[in-house]
Order: C-alpha cells, then sequence, then structure tokens
C-alpha cells in the first residue's frame, strides 16, 4: 500500500484556476469512486471538501471540483482566492477497509 | 454538533507503548453507518491511516503499521483508543482521531502531538 502520487506544490494568481492530480493505481483509485480530498492550513485539522471522487460537503463553495479518470484523481480549485492558501491531500479506499492517503500538495496563491 | 478530542502522553519512550484516546461528543459512537479512525502526521511530512474500529468492534489496520496497532471501542465512555507498541523517533507525529462516514473522514479532532523521545 504505496502513498498516492501528488505534485509537492501548485502555485497560481488570484481569481486563476489551478489543478491537483492524485496518481494510484487500479487497487485503489482505478477500482473504487472514493476519492476524498482534504484541505489543511497550518496547525489545523484536514477538512473535507470533496468526497466520493465528485461531492461536495455542505459548506463547500463551489470553486472547489473534484474528478477522475483511470488511476488519476484531480482537485480543481477555480477563481483561487487567498485563503484556498494550504495543503491538499487525496484519499483513497484501497480495499478491505483500508485507505491510502495522498504525499500531499502545497498551495500557493501569488 | 459531534466533537472528536484526542488526548494521552505528549512524551514517549522508544520501545514503549503509545496510548492515546478519543472521546466523542456530540453523538454516540454506537451509531452506524460510522467507523472511528486514527491518522498521524510525522513534522512536515503528509498524512498517514493508521486504522479505524465499527461500532461492532471490527478493525481495520494499514498493513504497515498492523503488527504494532491495535484500536479499541468503549462504548460506555463513548472513546475510543489507540495503541502503538514498541514505538521508534519515526513515530514522532501529530495524531488525528476521526469519523468514517461512508469512506469519508467527515470529522476530525484538533490532533495531539506525539514525541518519541528518551
Amino acid at each position: 500500500q504505496s502513498a498516492l502520487t501528488q505534485p509537492a506544490s501548485v502555485s497560481g494568481s488570484p481569481g486563476q484556476s489551478i489543478t491537483i492530480s492524485c496518481t494510484g493505481t487500479s487497487s485503489d483509485v482505478g477500482s473504487y469512486n472514493l476519492v476524498s480530498w482534504y484541505q489543511q492550513h497550518p496547525g489545523k485539522a484536514p477538512k473535507v471538501i470533496i468526497y466520493e471522487v465528485t461531492k461536495r460537503p455542505s459548506g463547500i463553495f463551489n470553486r472547489f471540483s473534484g474528478s477522475r479518470s483511470g488511476n488519476t484523481a484531480s482537485l480543481t480549485i477555480s477563481g483561487l482566492q487567498a485563503e484556498d492558501e494550504a495543503d491538499y491531500y487525496c484519499c483513497s479506499y484501497a480495499g478491505s477497509s483500508t485507505f491510502v492517503f495522498g504525499t500531499g500538495t502545497k498551495v500557493t496563491v501569488l | 454538533q459531534l466533537q472528536l478530542q484526542e488526548s494521552g502522553p505528549g512524551l514517549v519512550k522508544p520501545s514503549e507503548t503509545l496510548s492515546l484516546t478519543c472521546t466523542v461528543s456530540g453523538g454516540s459512537i454506537s451509531s452506524s453507518p460510522y467507523y472511528w479512525g486514527w491518522i498521524r502526521q510525522p513534522p512536515g511530512m503528509g498524512l498517514e491511516w493508521i486504522g479505524s474500529i465499527y461500532s461492532t468492534g471490527s478493525t481495520y489496520y494499514n498493513p504497515s503499521l498492523k503488527s504494532r496497532v491495535t484500536i479499541s471501542l468503549d462504548t460506555s465512555e463513548n472513546q475510543f483508543s489507540l495503541r502503538m507498541y514498541s514505538v521508534t523517533a519515526a513515530d514522532t507525529a501529530v495524531y488525528f482521531c476521526a469519523r468514517d462516514k461512508l469512506n469519508t473522514m467527515d470529522v476530525w479532532g484538533q490532533g495531539t502531538t506525539v514525541t518519541v523521545s528518551s
């Protein structure tokens, strides 16, 4: 069970769109519609922003959207805002009631 | 509103056992269809899923940690616990507890820092 692969960092200017990839295998990301994304600000607990690949919890802005193609899931942040600067982690169900997280991506708003 | 709070020693000696408790308030730990899990984050690093427990007591662990970890449930206290054996400096991390609702960790505790050092 290896960590899912994410880019270490992604940056964008306010108002722009950015996309973070999350690459797994056919045993996790590619097999289940159970990819979630978490936003973590420094010193804080993670917060779910996308679940089941594309769904947003109540209270999460529709600027955040998720998708998946094959073994790679993606998180897109549209209309980037200063408060979006944070670390983002994907997480996938990996079978037998186990989970694997991504390596994490630091988003910088220029 | 459901809240989770981790508690336990902040310092553990190498080779000893790390013990943490997560107290759940605002909801019952016996409710279904929820699992209750532990996740950790070493300093400056990413998240690692440790394991989870269902209300029936069934447990599920990260294969890389399975031999050193036990998660248990105390329904009378509305708590669940983590025990990690034979710890080393590599187990130094912030430990989070979380509710797993249908394969999404939707409610998290604030985290507790555990340092392994003599």
